[in-house]
């Protein structure tokens, strides 16, 4: 059963730094990895989608890298914005059509 | 193009009832997710529904169904309400294009009392 763990659970940065959230993956057996946010209340917005065969990718501020091998990936956040605050989620999908395993995100708090 | 469109938005009932949601997906979408999100046991899968059959199940008691219409509009329907099924309730819908790239609706945030 995939198990999908994401570090740090919570993270409060000031406003201008550079910061790094972490996902893991138990089975390394999947066919992309994506990376959401969420505001309090609302629905998942698409950040990022990384296939299987690719190792990263990039828009805007923000560069997601995968390692399938070792079942790890990164979200990178440049320059972090007090619009960044938000929860991220990654999300896995394995062989079973359109089923996301999710992590249990990570709360991210921007400080002007 | 309209987004998914989750009706509705937020809806109170008591334990014992029985509710049901609508999703209407984007335009061109035949693929309808839902899944279930609390603060104890995060998002989970509940089903997803393709051309008005269910292809994928995930490990909810049978007082979650659901169903797809021709339209690809979908309902969900929780009977026999427990306090334990307080969730936000968010559907997606998807293009096929790529495997698991869904988009999501803003949910439907139920309480029950």
């Amino acid at each position: 059963k995939q198990e999908v763990t994401q570090i740090p659970a919570a993270l409060s940065v000031p406003e201008g730094e550079n910061l790094v959230l972490n996902c893991s993956f138990t089975d390394s057996a999947i066919y992309n990895l994506q990376w959401f946010r969420q505001d309090p209340g609302k629905g998942l917005t698409s950040l990022l989608l990384i296939q299987s065969s690719q190792r990263e990718q990039t828009s805007g501020r923000l560069n997601a890298s995968l390692d399938k091998s070792s079942g790890r990936s990164t979200l990178y956040i440049a320059a972090s914005q007090p619009g960044d605050s938000a929860t991220y989620l990654c999300a896995v999908v394995g062989n079973a059509g359109n089923m996301l395993t999710f992590g249990g995100g990570t709360r991210l708090m921007v400080k002007p | 193009k309209a987004g998914v469109t989750q009706t509705p938005r937020y809806l109170i009932k008591t334990r014992g009832q029985q509710v049901t949601l609508s999703c209407s997906p984007i335009s061109g979408h035949r693929s309808v997710s839902w899944y279930q999100q609390t603060p104890g046991q995060g998002l989970q899968f509940l089903f997803e529904y393709f051309s008005e059959t269910q292809r994928n199940k995930g490990n909810f008691p049978g007082r979650f169904s659901g169903r797809q219409f021709s339209n690809s509009r979908s309902e969900m329907n929780v009977s026999t309400l427990e306090l334990g099924d307080s969730a936000l309730y968010l559907c997606a819908s998807s293009l096929e294009r790529i495997p698991g790239e869904l988009f999501f609706g803003e949910g439907s945030r139920l309480t029950v009392l």
